[in-house]
């Protein structure tokens, strides 16, 4: 089956850097993958669909500036938190569709962000 | 805009017993896929089930199935013969066209179970 593998499972890093995500679909090619945000015991929260290629969707109230999205290939987006701050703590998970399947999605197994 | 309301956020089941879970869901298109995923301690997101709109055939998936009421919009997951395992944050989430072919969650439901 599709697999979506991301790392780094778990960061911490200081008030202030950045911190880079990557999700990579490894057997199959994907055109678009979608960033989550979750917190403790709540749902997924849609945050940006990431196009290869071209530039990132972003939901309404996300900040473009403060989450980075590149998906320079048909495997591989990448997140970016810039100028991370704790309010930026979370866990986050990046899904993609293999299209040869029957319209599922396949999640990466998240990464939980702590800044201190 | 589609959205995915699940009622029950907590459920409890005992061990080996059947459990139910309620999924509705509010849309104006006709072709759509829904689904169920489980979220286990361990955060990653697994699918469950999936039903296509179109088919009017319940899906099943070994001791996982649906009650699929189109035009009630409705999505329930049944869970026969429980076990520990099954124990885990249980999503259904709804597949646009129209939105772009984004998810849309409900905000879930825990399920324990019980020994």
């Amino acid at each position: 089956g599709a697999v979506v593998s991301q790392h780094p499972s778990r960061v911490i890093c200081k008030s202030g850097t950045s911190v880079k995500i990557e999700c990579r679909s490894l057997d199959f090619q994907a055109t678009t993958m979608f960033w989550y945000r979750q917190f403790p015991k709540q749902s997924l929260m849609l945050m940006a669909t990431s196009n290869e290629g071209s530039k990132a969707t972003y939901e309404q109230g996300v900040e473009k500036d403060k989450f980075l999205i590149n998906h320079a290939s048909l495997t591989l987006s990448t997140l970016t938190v810039t100028s991370a701050h704790p309010e930026d703590s979370s866990f986050y998970i990046c899904s993609a569709r293999d299209v040869r399947g029957l319209g599922g999605y396949t999640f990466g197994s998240g990464t939980r962000l702590t800044v201190v | 805009a589609q959205t995915v309301t699940q009622s029950q956020p907590e459920m409890s089941v005992q061990e080996a017993e059947t459990v139910t879970l309620s999924c509705t869901y509010d849309t104006s298109e006709s072709d759509y896929y829904l689904f169920w995923y489980k979220q286990p301690p361990s955060r990653q997101m697994i699918l469950v089930i999936r039903q296509e709109a179109y088919k009017q055939q319940n899906a099943t998936e070994n001791r996982f199935s649906v009650n699929f009421q189109k035009a009630a919009k409705s999505f329930s997951l049944k869970i026969s013969d429980s076990q520990l395992g099954d124990a885990a944050m249980y999503f259904c989430a709804y597949l646009s066209r129209e939105y772009g072919n984004k998810l849309v969650f409900g905000a879930g439901t825990i399920l324990r179970v019980k020994s």
